[in-house]
């Protein structure tokens, strides 16, 4: 069964670089690789996206490899805030349709 | 701008009862989808809805009911709530899921409790 895999959860500390890795094996050649963030008592909110190689904006950036097998998100020099969910989605063929494939997500702890 | 809004925030039930939980969304968007989380499960699909009229089922329909009478509203109907049923519920919304780079936006998430 297609599906993504994160770690369950990872911790760092305020002002340190913080890697999260999703292993995507069954994407679909033409989807997009994108990320969630959720806090607590909140929906997921759309953070990154991204094809391949590199994509940045003004809150992460976005790793692939050349085989989009798996997907690094890059959050540079995270606060408490960023404290929360991390969720990689990908899209697969499902017959004629696409489906959405969540992860169970990795949960981020940022320490003071 | 309001995005997706849900209704009510939380809601403490019985078993036995029936409750609908309302999505509003106002970007205009074709697709609205159910999901429910649960501690260890990630977020799995309900229903889903791909226009206005049409409904569709997800991952794990039993038990629910939905119905998309108007574009911008997608409502989930418990008739007979049961214990299982206790989740956050949350609704979504898209401009499609077959575009291959398209995002979803959530509401805030409803907290059911069934006892």
């Amino acid at each position: 069964l297609a599906k993504t895999t994160q770690p369950i959860s990872m911790d760092s500390y305020e002002g340190q670089e913080v890697n999260i890795t999703c292993s995507h094996n069954n994407i679909a050649t033409n989807d997009y690789i994108t990320w969630y963030q959720q806090f607590p008592s909140q929906g997921p909110r759309f953070i990154i996206q991204g094809y391949k190689t590199k994509v940045t904006n003004e809150v992460a950036s976005l790793f692939i490899p050349a085989d989009r097998k798996s997907s690094t998100l890059s959050l540079p020099r995270v606060s408490l805030s960023d404290t929360a969910v991390y969720y990689c989605l990908v899209g697969i063929n499902a017959g004629n349709n696409r489906k959405l494939i969540w992860g169970l997500g990795t949960s981020l702890a940022v320490n003071p | 701008n309001a995005g997706v809004t849900q209704t009510p925030k939380f809601r403490v039930l019985k078993t036995g009862q029936s409750m609908t939980l309302l999505c509003a969304q106002d970007m205009n968007h074709e697709y609205m989808y159910w999901y429910r989380q649960d501690p260890g499960m990630g977020l799995r699909l309900i229903h889903y809805s791909v226009g206005e009229g049409t409904t569709a089922k997800g991952e794990v329909p039993d038990g629910y009911n939905v119905s998309r009478l108007k574009k911008q509203n997608f409502l989930l109907g418990l008739e007979s709530a049961a214990p299982s049923q206790t989740s956050v519920y949350f609704c979504a919304s898209s401009f499609s899921t077959q575009a291959t780079n398209e995002k979803l936006f959530f509401g805030s998430g409803t907290q059911l409790s069934v006892l």
